[in-house]
Order: structure tokens, then sequence, then C-alpha cells
């Protein structure tokens, strides 16, 4: 089973509207990144988070960590045609070489935005 | 400044083919890592590096060498491609590997083994 479970793997929503992606995971996290991937590219960076509580935005992208939750949301707020995309959530998994921890990725959600 | 280079970018193999997978950066970035991404399964690490000379296994290591001569190149060898390698690779750098380094990816090479 992942470590990482994205809920809803596929969104549909309407131009204008806003939206929710949710990242759970199922250890400890210490750190939470969120990746925009489109078609034929590679992941563009958006955000991490590292600490419990902490909020993020950029531009009209928020991301949230709930450390207790062991979870993080990202909203995107009236939506547009150019957040399409696939969003992907990744962690540092903490290994037995202290600074050198692994990064796990989520399985992503792919979001379509209607006109 | 190019950031991650991947070339190439689309490749259709033949069962037993080698091949090897390009990666370039020029932010000198010392931590280097190739993963693969397949549907339903996420980004899956396979090989990585902390610097020249220096390289270490991933998630799903089997199938695949690396090696780094220099900083800015971490090159992944097929050494005799099979079907279950169709996936898409993509390369990513970093300038640590601690939980606070964001790692850049490459645009990815797509790849198919008949």
């Amino acid at each position: 089973s992942q470590e990482l479970e994205q809920s809803p793997q596929s969104l549909i929503v309407q131009e204008g509207k806003n939206l929710t992606i949710n990242c759970t995971s199922s250890k400890t996290l210490y750190g939470l990144y969120w990746y925009k991937q489109k078609y034929g590219e590679g992941l563009i960076f958006l955000m991490m988070l590292q600490k419990g509580g902490e909020e993020k935005s950029h531009e009209k992208i928020t991301a949230k960590l709930d450390e207790k939750k062991q979870q993080s949301s990202l909203h995107i707020t009236a939506s547009q045609p150019s957040h399409a995309g696939i969003y992907l959530c990744g962690a540092y998994r903490p290994t037995f070489n202290f600074g050198n921890e692994k990064l796990t990725f989520g399985t992503g959600t792919r979001l379509t935005i209607i006109p | 400044n190019a950031g991650v280079t991947q070339t190439p970018k689309f490749q259709v193999l033949k069962t037993g083919q080698s091949m090897t997978l390009q990666c370039a950066q020029d932010m000198n970035h010392e931590y280097m890592s190739w993963y693969r991404q397949d549907p339903g399964m996420g980004l899956r690490l396979i090989h990585y590096s902390v610097g020249a000379g220096i390289t270490d296994q991933g998630e799903v290591p089997n199938g695949y060498n690396v090696s780094r001569s220099t900083t800015e190149d971490f090159p992944l060898r097929l050494l005799s491609a099979a079907p279950s390698q169709t996936s898409v690779y993509f390369c990513a750098t970093s300038s640590g590997n601690s939980g606070s380094d964001t790692q850049y990816f490459g645009p990815g090479t797509r790849l198919t083994v008949l």
C-alpha cells in the first residue's frame, strides 16, 4: 500500500470554482512537498511545508500541513485553465543514514478545468 | 541556465536491447536521482547519487545501472530492456538530500519496451 494517499484521484472542476486536494501519510511527516506536472513535462515545485500548522500560499494556491493528522491539503481558489495538470505530494522518509532521507510520492491527483 | 535536461524525450526498444538515458544539470547540485513513474504507482526511486563517484540503490534498482563521474551528469543504463521497464523516467537534482532540500526535475524520458 502507498505511504502517501492522495484524494481524489481525479477532479473535474468548472473554471472559477474552488477545489481541495488532500494528501494523507501512513507515517509521520517530516516535510511535505507539493509538485505539479503537465503532460510531457517534469515536476514543477510548488511549495514545501515543514512544520505542523504551517500554511503557504503562492498566487491562488494554498497548502496546509496538519502534523497530527499526518495530512496536507492543497486548495486552489477561483480555478483557471492554467491550473490543470497532475498534482503530486511528496514526503521525506528518514533512513538509518542521517541526512540521507528518501523522497516518496503519492500517486497524484489529475485536475481538469472545464471552461 | 538550462536546469535539468534529459535525453532522449521518447524511446522505443525491443526486449533485450540496452540503452542509456542521459541526465545533465548546470545547477552545481551534488545530489541527483532517477525515478520512474507508472500509473497507480506514483514515482519510485531507482538510484541516487550524493556526489561524483558515489551512487546507491533506491527502491527499484534491479535492471538498471548508474555511474557519476562528474557533478553535472548522471546517466541511467538499462542493461537488457524488459517490457516491465516501460515507464516514464525522471531525473532530479537538489543541493542536498535532507528534508529541507527541494528537488528539481527534468522533463522526463518516455520509454516503451516491446
